[in-house]
This record gives C-alpha cells, structure tokens and sequence, in this order.
C-alpha cells in the first residue's frame, strides 16, 4: 500500500509553546489529507481535512487558530499546535488518500501517529 | 447522522480459537466499508475495502464480509501477533471517513 510518513513520531514540549507536525505522502499526490486526534482506549476523532492551495475545513469545536493546517503542496500538510497546554497531550494521526486514483471511494493510508505530551 | 459501533469491545481468544468481529453501521448511500488493524502507539494499518452486499475479501487468516446493514471480520486460527485493535470505518459522502470505537483483540498463545 501507499506510504504516509508522519514526524516526529513523539515530542515533549512546555506548555505555552508550539508544535509543529508533518505528514508526507511518500509515494503518491495528495490533494486532501486529514487530521486525527485519538485518546486513550478511544477511536480516531477526525479534526479537520486539509486541501491542498486552501483553507482547511474544521470540524464542530475543533479551534482553528490553536491547530492550524498548512497544506503547501500534494505531498505535504502540517498541523501546528499553537500555545500547547496540558489538555493537548494526545496521539495525533494524519492520513491521506491518492489523489490520482479517481472517485472517492478507495482506501486512506495512515501515517504512524504523533505523540504529543504538554508539560 | 453516519454511524458506527463495533462489538465486542474487547475479545480475548486462545490461539487457534477462530471468532468474528462485528461492525454495524448506518449511513445514507454506502461508498464503502474499510476495516484497518491498529497496534498501540501506531497509526491504523489498511486491511480490507468493501463495495457492496455480498462482497467478500480475504487476507491471511483474516476474512471481511458485508450485508447491507453489517460487517463481520471473521479470524481464522488466530495467532498472538494478531492482537491489536480492528477498527471498522464507513464512507457515505465526500471523502470523510466515520469510524467505530473499535474491538481490542488479545489473542493468547
């Protein structure tokens, strides 16, 4: 299957800081990525979908300026979290689907998840 | 409002103990049903793509099938190294996935 690489795997960060995450389709185009966040023992909850050359759409009580979505290129979307704090620790996953596969039905790939502790 | 629960929760199974996952879901015009397979600390793993009532996939000594109001995914004489969570997944409009809360599966030797 496609490769979606995600980094870092894990970060510890200050609380006040921020932190940013990348999310590379390796070995396809990507023109939507999405972003997950996953507690413990819980399903993903999805964020926001990221399109590439626009504004990424949010999802019902998701902060846009806390987690902001850059989605520069077909290969590229980055989630920034902005000024963390202690209730942002969670397990972040992205993951994205081929963009040169037509229709909307096949299969996203998703990239190893994100670690993230606030202290 | 899609919707997808997944049962049991939990399973705990003996090797070689087959057994079947189930997932229900409801959703206006099914575009597809994905099963993936998720590892503790790691992001889910594609498994399985259904279509339509009927289909059928099969990999290793997994087997997903598909009726119009479900999906089961059948484990054949499973392993150790098949313990993980089995999420279920349903795509209705768009390219949105909704996701179950998953079964966690420990399979012991």
């Amino acid at each position: 299957g496609a490769v979606v690489s995600q980094h870092p795997s894990w970060v510890i960060c200050k609380s006040g800081t921020s932190v940013k995450i990348e999310c590379r389709s390796l070995d396809f185009q990507a023109t939507t990525m999405f972003w997950y966040r996953q507690f413990p023992k819980q399903s993903l909850m999805l964020m926001a979908t990221s399109n590439e050359g626009s504004k990424a759409t949010y999802e019902q009580g998701v902060e846009k300026d806390k987690f902001l979505i850059n989605h520069a290129s077909l290969t590229l979307s980055t989630l920034t979290v902005t000024s963390a704090h202690p209730e942002d620790s969670s397990f972040y996953i992205c993951s994205a689907r081929d963009s040169g596969v037509r229709g909307f039905d096949t299969e996203a790939f998703f990239g190893q998840g994100t670690r993230l502790t606030v202290v | 409002e899609d919707q997808v629960t997944q049962s049991p929760e939990a399973l705990r199974l003996q090797e070689g103990e087959s057994s079947s996952l189930n997932c229900s879901y409801t959703v206006s015009g099914l575009r597809g049903l994905f099963w993936y397979r998720q590892d503790p600390g790691k992001g889910p793993e594609f498994l399985f793509t259904l279509y339509s009532a009927g289909e059928e996939k099969e990999k290793e000594r997994l087997k997903a099938t598909l009726t119009k109001k479900e999906s089961f995914l059948h484990i054949t004489a499973p392993k150790p190294e098949d313990s993980a969570t089995y999420l279920c997944a349903v795509r209705a409009s768009g390219s949105r996935l909704t996701f179950g809360e998953g079964t966690q599966l420990t399979v012991n030797p």
